[in-house]
């Protein structure tokens, strides 16, 4: 399936950068989600949204911020890259309430110099 | 202690086992999802859950609401089996929260 899609696919960029990594899905679904994953912490929350205009904080929001002014797109901006902020960065979505299939793009690798 | 835990953390066996990972999670939740992420790639989804039991190929997955545990089961394990299995959990019917995961090798 190639209704989610992530860009770029890799970036490296230099800490206090801003950076906007792109997240974007055709099947309108409701629900939004950013993750990052690191070695030793698995996949964890930045932030979701649960529609349009309705964003929420996750487990590790701080440094990002989203915004969700269209359905069909959930932009993750970093607005001051600090080297902590390296990591392998996943967007997903899904429709009704959770109880729909859930779809991952291929993943954004940012490396913080 | 993790709203979500997984067991085993790591698990080796060898092909045509029958393998086990166990999920368990603290909190209500509206569906449970089993992921799938093979080594350097991207995430896909193998179930979802919200009652009962299903089936795909090889794979089973089933769910136990009142004790909050789910299972996935391979039959007939092969080495491409080897990836990291993640449980997930829809919260509040808005917030999405993952184990750890399992890392699962399947030697030939």
């Amino acid at each position: 399936d190639a209704g989610i899609t992530q860009s770029p696919r890799y970036k490296i960029t230099e800490t206090g950068r801003q950076v906007t990594l792109m997240c974007h899905q055709t099947w309108s679904h409701s629900y939004m989600f950013w993750y990052r994953q690191d070695l030793g912490h698995g996949l964890r929350l930045i932030y979701y949204s649960a529609a349009a205009d309705i964003t929420d904080k996750g487990e590790v929001p701080d440094g990002y911020v989203v915004s969700r002014s269209k359905t069909e797109n959930f932009p993750l901006t970093l607005e001051s890259a600090t080297r902590s902020q390296t990591s392998v960065y996943f967007c997903a979505s899904t429709g009704g309430s959770g109880r729909e299939k859930l779809f991952f793009g291929s993943g954004t690798q940012l490396s913080v110099l | 202690k993790n709203e979500v835990e997984q067991s085993p953390q790591n698990l080796t066996a060898q092909e045509g086992e029958f393998i086990t990972i166990n999920c368990s999670y603290s909190v209500g939740i509206s569906a449970l999802h089993w992921l799938q992420q093979h080594p350097g790639g991207g995430i896909v989804s193998l179930f979802m859950l919200s009652s009962g039991k299903k089936k795909h190929g090889r794979l089973i997955a089933t769910i136990n609401i009142q004790e909050k545990h789910s299972s996935l089961h391979i039959t007939a394990s092969h080495p491409r089996d080897s990836a990291v299995y993640i449980c997930a959990v829809f919260q509040g019917a808005q917030k999405l929260v993952f184990g750890q995961g399992t890392r699962l090798t399947i030697n030939p």
